[in-house]
């Protein structure tokens, strides 16, 4: 159990859908991540919000629209994706005070599949 | 552009072997190195390196941050089935004026398999 949790875990969804996956962390932190996990390919950072604000958008394409209401929460609402869109799709938390941004914990991914 | 290379990119040793991982990068205004271990899903944080604490310790695994040859190690000694997993090894990078805002930048990963 590491403090943050993803809904849905698995998705399988056609190319006209659109769907929401949903990050939720219990640790008290103040900056929330998103990350697209390919296969063979590193981690690679997608969004980042610090205190709600989104201080990164690493050239992610339009189709990928997050949302973080309060800091305990983050979205990321998915329409019209591709078949090369189905990833593990990663949040993570992490605590920032002044200059620092503490370690990332993250939670367990959205397996996604896009028919 | 920033880089982190691991290597090897898999590895596979007998119960009680000692092994050595290895990561290295080349960012701008590099604020820290993390470790992860990655089983399933999520993955778990090992530990985190910075130019004030080079070295870390966690019963059997380590890591050393040498700054100077821009890399990082990471040791599991006499290790165990259960230490089956991939490494990742990240590096974070800051603004110039020194503020860190958690983007960090991921290695491929070493695949470590422990047979018994």
């Amino acid at each position: 159990e590491t403090g943050v949790t993803q809904t849905p875990r698995h998705l399988v969804m056609g190319m006209t859908n659109k769907k929401s996956l949903k990050c939720e962390q219990h640790l008290g932190h103040n900056a929330m991540y998103w990350y697209k996990q390919s296969a063979k390919k590193p981690l690679e950072l997608m969004f980042v919000y610090n205190f709600k604000e989104q201080t990164e958008n690493n050239s992610v394409p339009s189709r990928f629209s997050p949302e973080c209401p309060n800091s305990s929460h983050l979205f990321l609402h998915l329409h019209t994706l591709q078949p090369e869109d189905s990833a593990l799709y990663l949040c993570a938390s992490s605590q920032a005070q002044g200059v620092w941004t503490y370690e990332q914990y993250f939670g367990p991914g959205t397996r996604l599949t896009v028919t | 552009e920033d880089k982190v290379v691991q290597s090897p990119l898999s590895l596979v040793v007998h119960e009680g072997d000692t092994v050595t991982l290895n990561c290295s990068y080349e960012v701008t205004n590099f604020r820290s190195l993390l470790w992860y271990k990655q089983e399933k899903k999520a993955p778990t944080f090992l530990f985190m390196l910075t130019s004030s604490g080079i070295e870390k310790k966690s019963g059997r695994l380590s890591s050393i941050l040498d700054k100077k040859e821009l890399s990082s190690i990471l040791n599991i000694t006499a290790t165990q089935t259960g230490d089956s997993a991939i490494y990742l090894c990240a590096v974070e990078e800051g603004n110039a004026g020194g503020t860190s805002y958690g983007k960090l930048t991921f290695g491929q990963g070493t695949i470590l398999t422990v047979h018994p």
